[in-house]
């Protein structure tokens, strides 16, 4: 069973730091997906990954399929980056499976 | 831009009632999926639907079913609602190749009472 293990849960910052979301998977999968979900329950999906480097605007998102591990980034943090960041693994079976998500807040 | 409606933001329902959670894509994908999001688990399976007519169940599919009679609509109902599906519903959209990014509608915050 594929499961997807995000850290940290929770995580605090003064606007303008650098910030790391990781996302731990354990079996092989056919593509990792951030999503970013703001109060008021709306998802976007972010990016979508199965090897190396994306980015776009102050958002990076690597994956290392070897250590079965991805972390998203993000640069210059604002206030408006406050929201919940949810890492998720299709796997071979076309299923999803889901991180339970990090809340990030970000302080003026 | 793809567009995935759901019919309520907010739906307040008591124990027993049958509840309708419909949801609408614009972009002719064919699959469409059913979670509901709860604090601490994260987004859960309830049924997805890879076609008209066609419906399999998700994780955590008890208490619910589907209907999918047209391509375009998926709807969620559920047949005597209870206090612990108190949740937010999101449906999703994705087109057949499972690398293509999931599409989610803005959810439904259902409470039943």
């Amino acid at each position: 069973k594929n499961e997807v293990e995000q850290s940290p849960q929770n995580l605090t910052a003064q606007e303008g730091e650098f910030i790391t979301i990781n996302c731990s998977y354990s079996v092989g999968i056919s593509a990792l997906h951030w999503l970013q979900q703001h109060p008021g329950g709306g998802i976007v999906s972010l990016f979508m990954l199965s090897s190396g480097k994306k980015k776009h605007g102050r958002l990076i998102a690597t994956i290392n399929i070897q250590e079965k591990h991805s972390s998203l980034h993000i640069t210059a943090s604002h206030p408006r980056d406050s929201a919940v960041y949810i890492c998720a693994v299709g796997d071979r079976d076309d299923k999803i499976i889901f991180g339970k998500g990090t809340r990030l807040h970000i302080l003026p | 831009d793809v567009k995935v409606t759901q019919s309520s933001r907010y739906l307040v329902k008591r124990t027993g009632e049958k509840v309708f959670l419909e949801c609408v894509q614009d972009m002719d994908h064919e699959n469409m999926f059913w979670y509901r999001q709860d604090p601490g688990l994260g987004l859960r399976l309830i049924y997805f639907s890879y076609d008209v007519k066609m419906k399999e169940k998700g994780d955590i599919p008890e208490g619910y079913s589907v209907s999918r009679e047209k391509k375009e609509r998926f709807s969620l109902i559920l047949e005597s609602a209870s206090t612990n599906q108190t949740s937010m519903y999101l449906c999703a959209s994705r087109p057949p190749k499972k690398t293509y990014e999931q599409y989610f509608g803005p959810g439904t915050r259902l409470t039943v009472t």
